[in-house]
């Protein structure tokens, strides 16, 4: 089964540092991108950047570039997602999602089942 | 704000057929092909509509979509109480190096 499962919850301090994971099964990690999505509480999807786990290559969102480090280590089939010093406005479910690319049209599926960061003092 | 609009909120009774609109520009919508999520209560997103108006296997035929300029939109007909969830359109952006935009995302109440 394709599946992507992400690391458990976390609750963190402002100024601490963070790196949550999302481990790639049943399929050829180095061949999809693996996407990180930000979902404030009661609010939207914001897609946050994209890794090309065979190479590393990475492409962030406007929005996220600068604020967050998106990695992978294909060796293991994990991406993850890291910040170096939280605040507590980075309070939300992260889910990361594979991107499955056919002919050029891409979309994401599957999800991973979401990591709850919590910032607080 | 997202630059993808929807509508923040729909509903309708059981049976009946529902639509949500998703609103771009020429730099996602406009060039670009649209992807819909279902997000069910306290679940992660899943795709429902890839491709403009492609589904995966396991969606039932209930879900449609379709694509025109810099719009698209979702259907769901026969609409049922599973239906009740957060259904998100989204897109590529052309602008600033290119980037994947979501819509604000729609609440569907089935009444």
């Amino acid at each position: 089964e394709v599946q992507l499962v992400q690391s458990g919850p976390e609750v963190k301090k402002p100024g601490e540092s963070l790196k949550i994971s999302c481990k790639g099964l049943g399929f050829s990690f180095t061949n999809y991108w693996i996407a990180w999505v930000r979902q404030m509480p009661g609010k939207g999807l914001e897609w946050m950047g994209i890794v090309y786990p065979g190479n590393s290559h990475t492409v962030y969102s406007p929005s996220f570039r600068g604020l967050t480090t998106i990695s992978a280590d294909k060796s293991i089939s994990t991406a993850y997602l890291q910040w170096s010093s939280l605040k507590a406005s980075d309070t939300a479910m992260y889910y990361c999602a594979r991107q499955i690319d056919v002919r050029g049209v891409d979309w994401f599926d599957p999800w991973g089942q979401g990591t709850l960061v919590t910032v607080s003092s | 704000q997202s630059v993808l609009t929807q509508p923040p909120s729909a509903s309708g009774t059981p049976g009946q057929r529902v639509t949500i609109s998703c609103s771009g520009s020429s730099s996602n919508i406009g060039s670009n092909i649209v992807n819909w999520y279902q997000q069910l209560p306290g679940t992660a997103p899943k795709v429902l509509i890839y491709n403009n108006n492609q589904r995966p296997s396991g969606v039932p035929d209930r879900f449609s979509a379709s694509k025109s300029g810099t719009s698209a939109s979702l259907a769901i007909s026969g609409l049922q109480s599973e239906d009740e969830a957060d259904y998100y359109c989204a897109a590529w952006d052309d602008s600033l190096n290119g980037h994947v935009l979501f819509g604000g995302g729609t609440k569907l109440t089935v009444l």
